[in-house]
């Protein structure tokens, strides 16, 4: 246990359609990330949130894309119009509260998404 | 930019072998680096991180080791078993938000 749960698991949707999934640490962590994998790659870095503030977006977040953290412990990801590219596995990520050690994360299990 | 190169893509071996996964990436300014593995259509389990100032880190059949300067990294695992089969990334951290994944080995210990 990791303690990260996402929901949901699994999502399938036609293309066009708007999805949402959801992050909730088990505790309380200042920091918490997402990530997207796609078939047959390494996750790469979606976003990143201070608390409620959303500090740094990779260029893979276009504006179809939004994500929040309205009370600085679960996390929402927003897909609007959803493309077959968006296909992936979406990941989210919470640092190690229990040490001192930089920037460790631990991830939940993800969301699988498929646009058809 | 950071960039991370896994080799060998993917790897067979029978059970009891020792093998030796790499890691290679282009800024050697990291704070740390993470190993590690992931089931078919599972999230990603911790394995070891190892420090920019430490050279090896152990955890049971486990050992990464780490040349910061060389931009390198090794992940040995000794005795491998059929349930070690999974596929295992590295990743850098180069700063305080992200980290950057290579694309990983998939490695495959039959019985």
């Amino acid at each position: 246990d990791t303690g990260v749960s996402q929901n949901p698991r699994h999502k399938i949707t036609k293309r066009g359609q708007n999805v949402t999934f959801r992050c909730d640490p088990i505790s309380e962590h200042n920091r918490l990330y997402w990530y997207r994998q796609t078939l047959g790659q390494g996750p790469e870095f979606l976003t990143y949130f201070q608390n409620e503030a959303q500090l740094e977006k990779s260029r893979l977040l276009s504006d179809r894309f939004s994500a929040e953290r309205p009370k600085g412990s679960f996390s929402t990801l927003e897909i609007q119009r959803t493309e077959q590219g968006d296909s992936a596995m979406y990941l989210c990520a919470i640092p190690n509260a229990g040490t001192l050690i930089y920037n460790e994360q631990f991830f939940g299990p993800g969301t699988r998404l498929t646009v058809l | 930019k950071q960039e991370v190169t896994q080799i060998p893509a993917a790897l067979s071996v029978p059970e009891g072998e020792n093998l030796v996964l790499n890691c290679s990436f282009t800024d050697s300014a990291i704070y740390n680096l993470q190993w590690f593995r992931q089931d078919p259509g599972k999230g990603l389990t911790s394995l070891l991180l190892i420090q920019s100032s430490q050279r090896e880190q152990t955890s049971g059949r486990l050992n990464a080791s780490l040349d910061k300067s060389s931009g390198r990294s090794t992940l040995y695992i000794a005795a491998s078993q059929p349930g070690d089969s999974a596929t295992y990334l590295c990743a850098p951290n180069s700063g305080y938000s992200t980290l950057t994944f290579g694309k990983g080995t998939m490695l495959l210990v039959s019985p």
